[in-house]
């Protein structure tokens, strides 16, 4: 059974801060993603990272994935308050009909 | 550019009362799954179907019911509601894995109370 572990499940930074979500999942997986969820809203798309070593990068946010680790981060630059919102990885398989398996989420919490 | 719509947003249900929530997308996807979303947590899928006419079983699909008559549209019902199943249900569609890889696309949200 595929799990999808993240960490820090809460996040509390100041403005201008860096800091480092983790995802980590348990079985060989070919696609990661992280969205990301403001309060009440619906899920938007960030990032989609395929193979080993991938990164990509959009505006402060940048993320990578490391396949034999089984590993992804989001790294936070200079954080800002509108990034405030709670972040999910989530992977599936190609076989696996575009089932994907969520992390809890990691709520994340920009103060000035 | 309407993407995936949930109707309704809000509604509140009696213990045993039935009611179905519509998904329509207009993207022309293949998949499209059904989502619950209980606080503190993260998505746990209840149904899903890869195509017109099929449907399968996702994690949690205790007392819920699916459809997927037309392409576009994928109805989840609740036979007879339960509190357990107050929570926030996401509708999302994705291209088949055969054609690149996509992300899933998210609808707003039905939040459903029972009482």
């Amino acid at each position: 059974e595929l799990k999808v572990e993240q960490n820090p499940l809460f996040l509390s930074m100041q403005e201008g801060k860096n800091y480092t979500i983790y995802c980590n999942y348990s079985t060989t997986s070919d696609r990661l993603y992280w969205y990301r969820q403001d309060p009440g809203k619906s899920l938007e798309s960030l990032f989609v990272l395929l193979s080993n070593g991938a990164v990509k990068q959009e505006g402060r946010l940048m993320a990578s994935l490391d396949t034999k680790a089984r590993l992804s981060t989001l790294h936070i630059t200079a954080a800002v308050h509108d990034l405030s919102a709670t972040y999910f990885c989530a992977v599936d398989k190609s076989t696996n009909a575009g089932k994907s398996t969520f992390g809890d989420g990691t709520t994340l919490t920009v103060k000035p | 550019n309407a993407g995936v719509t949930q109707t309704p947003k809000f509604r509140v249900l009696k213990t045993g009362q039935s009611m179905t929530l519509l998904c329509a997308q207009d993207m022309n996807h293949e998949y499209m799954y059904w989502y619950r979303q209980d606080p503190g947590m993260g998505l746990r899928l209840i149904h899903y179907s890869v195509g017109e006419g099929t449907t399968a079983k996702g994690e949690v699909p205790d007392g819920y019911n699916v459809s997927r008559l037309k392409k576009q549209n994928f109805l989840l019902g609740l036979e007879s509601a339960a509190p357990s199943q107050t929570s926030v249900y996401f509708c999302a569609s994705s291209y088949s894995t055969g054609i690149g890889n996509q992300p899933q696309h998210f609808g707003d949200g039905t939040r459903l109370s029972i009482l």
